[in-house]
């Protein structure tokens, strides 16, 4: 079973749409992350939600929402979608917000806007 | 953010020591130095972290200066496999136990 696992692996959609990736962990943890992974290959936090609650958000447009029906889901919804946000999406979760243990990320999801 | 500062590429032959560097200077007392890897198209994958002592695991060895302003991932014989990108990652204690990523080594395997 996939530990971490996130839909669609790729989307392709046009400028000004809106869009969503659905992330789900079955390992019974308690925090849930997104990061976003440019051009550049650089990984930057997004999110971050612990038993469902928002605790980190990093300077994120609004037009990028997540929600976490429940501790094992984080969805990410982006509105009006823009050329800068085609990147590799991922999403990630550890154990709770004070481990010092590993994060254990899902294979990616890649958006290309056009 | 990230804090960290490794080389951008390293190469290494195959079945030889690989010792992957980090310097941390501004590191605090309560920062903990994890590394992760990323294999081309996947997500980064836990490799090993430690607070002041040296660390072993099945992947790799981690050896932390005594003054705790750098480290270094000794992975012990490479393999085509190990060839990723390897980010030396400090978890940021005050700012919320966050992963802030840097830009990594990429690590070449030559046969």
């Amino acid at each position: 079973d996939t530990a971490v696992s996130q839909t669609p692996k790729y989307l392709v959609t046009q400028m000004g749409n809106d869009k969503s990736i659905k992330c789900e962990q079955n390992l019974g943890h308690d925090t849930m992350y997104w990061y976003k992974q440019d051009s550049k290959k650089f990984l930057k936090i997004m999110f971050s939600y612990n038993n469902k609650e928002l605790i980190i958000n990093e300077t994120v447009p609004n037009r990028f929402s997540p929600k976490s029906p429940d501790k094992a889901h984080l969805n990410l919804h982006i509105n009006s979608l823009e050329l800068g946000d085609s990147a590799v999406y991922f999403c990630a979760s550890s154990q709770d917000d004070f481990y010092t243990g590993e994060l254990f990320f899902g294979e990616g999801s890649r958006l290309t806007v056009l | 953010d990230a804090k960290t500062t490794q080389p951008n590429s390293m190469e290494s032959n195959e079945e030889e020591p690989v010792h992957l560097p980090c310097n941390h200077s501004t590191i605090s007392g309560t920062d903990y130095i994890h590394w992760y890897r990323q294999l081309p198209s996947q997500g980064p994958e836990y490799v090993i972290h430690g607070l002041t002592s040296n660390v072993n695991n099945r992947m790799a060895s981690l050896a932390i200066a005594e003054d705790r302003k750098s480290s270094t991932l000794i992975l012990h014989r490479a393999t085509l496999r190990d060839a990723a990108v390897y980010y030396c990652i400090l978890r940021a204690m005050n700012t919320g136990n966050q992963f802030y990523f840097g830009t990594g080594t990429s690590l070449t395997v030559i046969p």
